[in-house]
């Protein structure tokens, strides 16, 4: 079965820093990525996706993601955190295997200080 | 709007009681899928819809949970004799077709505090 992995539950920056949040997935292919961030209150929102192609990919709100097939990992990066993107953020992995079902990461909570 | 809309945003009710969660999934999405958020927690899966098929309903936690889609479109997640572990956003979000390389669309959630 697949699995999606976020090793940090919660990440401290300071504004204007650079952000990194790991992801990594378990699947015998490559699988559908995407990243999704949710604001509170909110539902989750699509940040970018990857299927194929160019291993770097963006998205909204000045994100992008690299993906890496030999460390199976989808990590989400910007080079500078503004205040609003404190979050927090999804990795997921298309259904695969017959299911309908994506499989979603625990989250990771983005905390920017001033 | 042209988005996910769930209703009510906040539901607080008594344990013991029942509750009607509404979901209005984007129109022309076929597929439509029920998730729980618990404090500080992921997503877990409840159940999916898709066209007319059988649900998917292997995430469903106990008996007291149940879904319905009627016409394809609107959908209702039932929650019976609710106790206060049940207290969770819950998530709604639909896609075209349900196919893997689609992402999701997610409404705001409702909110459901058991006292």
């Amino acid at each position: 079965a697949q699995s999606v992995t976020q090793p940090d539950i919660h990440i401290t920056v300071s504004e204007g820093a650079s952000l990194e949040l790991r992801c990594n997935y378990s699947y015998g292919a490559t699988p559908y990525l995407f990243w999704y961030v949710q604001s509170p209150g909110q539902g989750l929102q699509l940040l970018l996706k990857y299927f194929s192609g160019d291993t770097l990919v963006q998205g909204i709100k000045g994100f992008e993601a690299e993906f890496k097939r030999s460390q199976s990992s989808f990590n989400l990066r910007k080079p500078s955190v503004h205040w609003s993107d404190a979050a927090e953020y999804f990795c997921a992995v298309g259904a695969t295997g017959g299911s309908y079902i994506p499989t979603f990461g625990r989250g990771t909570s983005l905390i920017v200080h001033p | 709007g042209a988005g996910v809309s769930q209703s009510p945003s906040n539901k607080v009710t008594e344990k013991g009681k029942d509750v009607e969660l509404r979901c209005d999934p984007i129109s022309g999405h076929t597929a439509l899928y029920w998730y729980r958020q618990s404090l500080g927690q992921g997503l877990e899966f409840l159940i999916y819809f898709q066209g007319n098929s059988a649900p998917d309903k292997s995430g469903l936690p106990s008996d007291r949970f149940s879904a319905e889609r009627t016409g394809g479109s609107v959908s209702t997640l039932t929650i019976q004799r609710t106790q206060q572990e049940d207290s969770a956003v819950y998530l709604c979000a639909s896609s075209p077709d349900g196919a893997s390389n689609q992402p999701q669309h997610f409404g705001d959630g409702t909110r459901l505090s058991i006292l």
